[in-house]
């Protein structure tokens, strides 16, 4: 089982709808999750961090996370064409400080 | 502040020439890590620098070797290029330690390498 799995899509909606993209972590261990943005030919981004289960908000993206369960989830509302690019999932494992490990990533497309 | 820096942009190289990519970073972070990114395998860790004097392999080292020249600069150098080191060469920094609020990876822009 692969560390950090994500559906490598493409996942496409339209404008204003919810996009979900999802991960799966096999450490149980895993203290922290993180979801970067990526444009085409950019660096990736921060976009949110989660530590605790349930859910965080900030403005349009939700991360909901469900240890038991073992996977993190990324929710963007009223999407927009801007927010087309490829959605990376980072795991900091525990016992370890200073690496991130990172699922392939989600590329989501939005329809105008 | 410039962030996270990286030089070169772009670079073909012929196999077995050696280079070296450059990364500097001006946030104080403690430390600095470099992966690449291939399409379909997301991004690989090469190798990080804990702190300023030490270096770990990560899951891809095989043909590369790092130096952490001062806390800004870490430096990755390919010593004789081969065609599968074709990729796009991410240096990140972040400031490390248990405060949560700083665990934030930055990346710089990144390093298009090509092996003929």
């Amino acid at each position: 089982q692969k560390e950090v799995e994500q559906n490598s899509g493409p996942l496409s909606v339209p404008e204003g709808a919810i996009a979900s993209l999802n991960c799966t972590y096999s450490d149980r261990g895993s203290q922290s999750f993180f979801w970067y943005r990526q444009y085409s030919g950019k660096s990736p981004e921060l976009i949110m961090f989660i530590y605790s289960n349930g859910d965080k908000e900030d403005g349009r993206f939700t991360a909901q996370l469900n240890k038991a369960s073992q996977y993190v989830s990324l929710l963007i509302r009223d999407s927009q064409p801007s927010d087309s690019a490829t959605y990376l999932c980072a795991v900091k494992k525990g016992g370890s400080n200073y690496k991130l490990t990172f699922g392939k990533g989600t590329l989501l497309t939005v329809n105008p | 502040n410039a962030g996270v820096t990286q030089t070169p942009k772009f670079q073909v190289l012929k196999t077995g020439q050696s280079m070296t990519l450059q990364c500097a970073q001006d946030m104080n972070h403690n430390s600095m890590y470099w992966y690449r990114q291939d399409p379909g395998m997301g991004l690989r860790l090469i190798y990080y620098s804990a702190s300023e004097g030490t270096t770990d392999k990560g899951e891809v080292p095989n043909g590369y070797n790092v130096s952490r020249l001062n806390k800004r600069e870490f430096s990755l150098r390919l010593e004789s290029a081969a065609p599968s080191q074709t990729s796009v060469y991410f240096c990140a920094s972040f400031s490390g330690g248990d405060k949560r609020l700083l665990e934030t990876q930055y990346f710089g822009p990144g390093t298009r390498l090509l092996v003929l």
